[in-house]
């Protein structure tokens, strides 16, 4: 499987839920990172979290990752329809000295139903 | 406005032709690559760049080239294109490479949508 891979891979829930999405990798990382894509369009940041740190928050969005289960989650609170979109995560791969690719998983679709 | 700009947005060509998708950054970012994506695949990475005259291949570099003569442009070349080409490619560039820990996010163009018949 890819480095990367998210949980589930679509995920409809009613406005004003919160949304939870799941990405697992296999090698160490420097960082993981989470994108939006509305549908079309191309990715956008969302959020960058070390390796060395285990929560980050910014605005509706909460971010936490165990590096120990090589895995991270994005939590979206208080849904709105603008939230409908694909999320991803990537990541680099700090055990292959010299690489800088990122790798990106495959993508949870996110569907808000107002 | 800072952006990554890419042309053509969408493009219907057939099999063997040449074609040049153009990559254009305005924010003086070191690192840029070229990702394509496809359906149930997510993103793979096609080739990066960490400076002028630095690439590096990706995921899916085969039938792929790019040049980075200049800082702001990177294309990205089919000199033969096949239909398992067709796809929706995307460019992005961000101020440092990975290996920094960069605080800056990746930058993505809008994409080109490419059919190879």
């Amino acid at each position: 499987s890819q480095q990367g891979e998210e949980d589930p891979q679509a995920l409809s829930i009613q406005e004003g839920e919160n949304a939870t999405m799941n990405c697992s990798y296999k090698t160490s990382i420097n960082n993981l990172q989470w994108y939006r894509q509305n549908s079309g369009r191309g990715l956008v940041h969302l959020i960058l979290i070390r390796s060395n740190e285990r929560e980050k928050h910014s605005g509706r969005l909460r971010v936490t990752l165990d590096t120990s289960k090589k895995s991270s989650s994005l939590l979206i609170t208080a849904s709105r329809a603008a939230d409908t979109a694909s999320y991803f995560c990537a990541t680099d791969d700090r055990t292959n000295f010299g690489n800088e690719k990122l790798t990106f998983g495959t993508g949870t679709r996110l569907t808000i139903i107002p | 406005e800072a952006q990554v700009t890419q042309n053509p947005r969408y493009l219907i060509t057939v099999t063997g032709k040449k074609l040049t998708v153009t990559c254009s950054q305005n924010m003086n970012h070191e690192y840029m690559s070229w990702y394509r994506q496809d359906p149930g695949l997510g993103l793979r990475q096609i080739y990066y760049s960490m400076n002028v005259e630095v690439t590096d291949k990706g995921d899916v570099p085969e039938g792929y080239k790019v040049s980075r003569k200049e800082k702001r442009n990177f294309p990205l070349i089919l000199e033969s294109p096949s239909p398992n080409q067709t796809s929706l490619y995307f460019c992005a560039s961000s101020s440092t490479t990975l290996r920094e820990g960069s605080n800056q996010p990746q930058h993505f163009g809008d994409g080109t949508r490419l059919s190879i018949l």
